[in-house]
């Protein structure tokens, strides 16, 4: 079974600053890993995924996230934050099976201070 | 394109109360899930369907049922509301592959508040 552990609920950082969300997986075979986030009052967007090939993988937004199997991490980076980035952010796994049930971290509450 | 919408949106019921959640998706998805947010509990699956007339239990099934009403419709069933029910809900889609990766698309939501 896959499971998920998202090592902070909440990151208060200042805007403009840096930021990294922290995510680590657990599988027995081989994942697929991404990135949601959900904005206030809304539903979830996939905001980036991997699925193969290079580690590095980038959203449209700024953020990018590098797939490290040797320690089974998919963190969350942004070198400066808005305050539109206030979100909560789910890291999430699948094994791409047919029925494709996805498993979600607990979330990452993502607090951007003026 | 509505994508996946989700009726009602605000929901009060007294325990022992019934109600049906309803969920549609105009994207021709084949698959279609029905999941919980509770605080610092992230997403659980309640129940999914791979397919029209196929339905299968999730992480949390216990309390609810599901109809798979056609291709374009799921619909979450709580006979008897108890206030451990209390949550947001989500229905999802997604296409239907024989395997890779198959992006889920959300609805809005609905807030159930049980009394």
């Amino acid at each position: 079974a896959q499971s998920v552990t998202q090592l902070d609920s909440q990151v208060p950082v200042f805007e403009e600053a840096p930021v990294e969300l922290r995510c680590n997986y657990s599988s027995s075979v081989s994942v697929y890993l991404f990135w949601y986030v959900q904005y206030p009052n809304q539903g979830l967007q996939l905001l980036l995924k991997y699925l193969s090939g290079s580690t590095l993988v980038e959203s449209i937004n700024g953020f990018e996230a590098e797939f490290n199997k040797s320690q089974t991490s998919f963190h969350l980076r942004k070198p400066s934050v808005h305050i539109s980035d206030t979100a909560e952010y789910f890291c999430a796994v699948s094994t791409g099976s047919l029925d494709d049930k996805i498993i979600f971290g607990k979330g990452t509450r993502l607090h951007i201070l003026p | 394109n509505a994508g996946v919408t989700q009726t009602p949106k605000f929901q009060v019921l007294k325990t022992g109360q019934s109600m049906t959640l309803q969920c549609a998706q105009d994207m021709n998805h084949n698959s279609m899930y029905w999941y919980r947010q509770d605080p610092g509990m992230g997403l659980r699956l309640i129940y999914y369907s791979a397919s029209e007339g196929t339905t299968d239990k999730g992480e949390v099934p216990n309390g609810y049922n599901v109809s798979r009403l056609n291709k374009r419709e799921f619909s979450l069933r709580l006979e008897s509301a108890a206030p451990s029910q209390t949550s947001v809900y989500f229905c999802a889609s997604s296409e239907a592959r024989t395997g890779g990766f198959r992006e889920q698309y959300f609805g809005p939501g609905t807030r159930l508040t049980v009394t």
